[in-house]
């Protein structure tokens, strides 16, 4: 079985260029997750969907960061515009809801991007 | 406040000995537990997790790991370890019966393998 899916894997563009980062999710799973991993501040939740619907987006640290879902197979996360410190490997992750609550089920995570801003 | 503690950073242990990781959780009620293991240019991959029942809980690549609720540990073990066992490990919990978004990973253990 295919798994979750990233692109690019890599990513180095300039500041206040627009950066836009793709997810294809395993197929029949219904929650995305989008995370962001640094040194820093090790690994943080962005946001995550549910049947394609933004559900929590209380990690997406400003505005400059938007995240879509238009249909099951398919999402991106999207800087406009970038910053140095938004450098940091990209992750999605998806799992599905089986029986009573979704929050025991494991998160399927992709490769991840690593993008640098210059 | 709800917290995930793995308190060694990084831990070297020789090919072929026995490994033991630690997590604390700092929770109301007993969460859900994850260890997850992240190979270098990896997505993070589940090894096991823990729900209820059995304490001691088997996972893939030869883990286990067992919760000790007097403790709030749920530590990971490996009775021998390979060189492909080298890389980094998330434990991970999320409040019972609360949304995924919860989940609460660990800042991370990194695993060095001697020859």
């Amino acid at each position: 079985d295919a798994g979750v899916i990233q692109s690019p894997r890599h990513e180095v563009t300039e500041m206040g260029q627009e950066v836009t980062l793709r997810c294809k999710p395993i197929s029949g799973h219904d929650y995305l997750f989008w995370y962001r991993q640094t040194m820093m501040r090790g690994l943080e939740l962005l946001i995550y969907f549910n049947n394609n619907v933004p559900i929590d987006d209380s990690g997406m640290p400003e505005d400059r960061f938007s995240a879509k879902m238009p249909n099951a197979s398919f999402s991106t996360l999207k800087i406009q515009p970038s910053e140095p410190r938004d450098s940091a490997v990209y992750f999605c992750a998806s799992s599905s809801a089986q029986g009573v609550t979704e929050s025991n089920q494991p998160q399927h995570f992709g490769d991840g991007t690593r993008l640098s801003i210059l | 406040a709800q917290s995930v503690t793995q308190p060694d950073i990084h831990i070297t242990v020789s090919e072929g000995a026995s490994l033991e990781l630690r997590c604390n959780y700092s929770y109301g009620a007993t969460p859900y537990l994850f260890w997850y293991v992240q190979s270098p240019g990896q997505g993070l991959q589940l090894l096991l997790k823990y729900f209820s029942g059995d304490t001691l809980v088997q996972g893939i690549k030869g883990f286990e790991a067992e919760f000790k609720r007097s403790q709030s540990s749920f530590n990971l073990r490996k009775p021998s370890v390979h060189w492909s066992d080298a890389a980094e490990y998330f434990c991970a919990v999320v409040p019972i019966y609360s949304s995924a978004s919860k989940i609460i990973f660990g800042s991370g253990t990194r695993l060095s393998i001697r020859p």
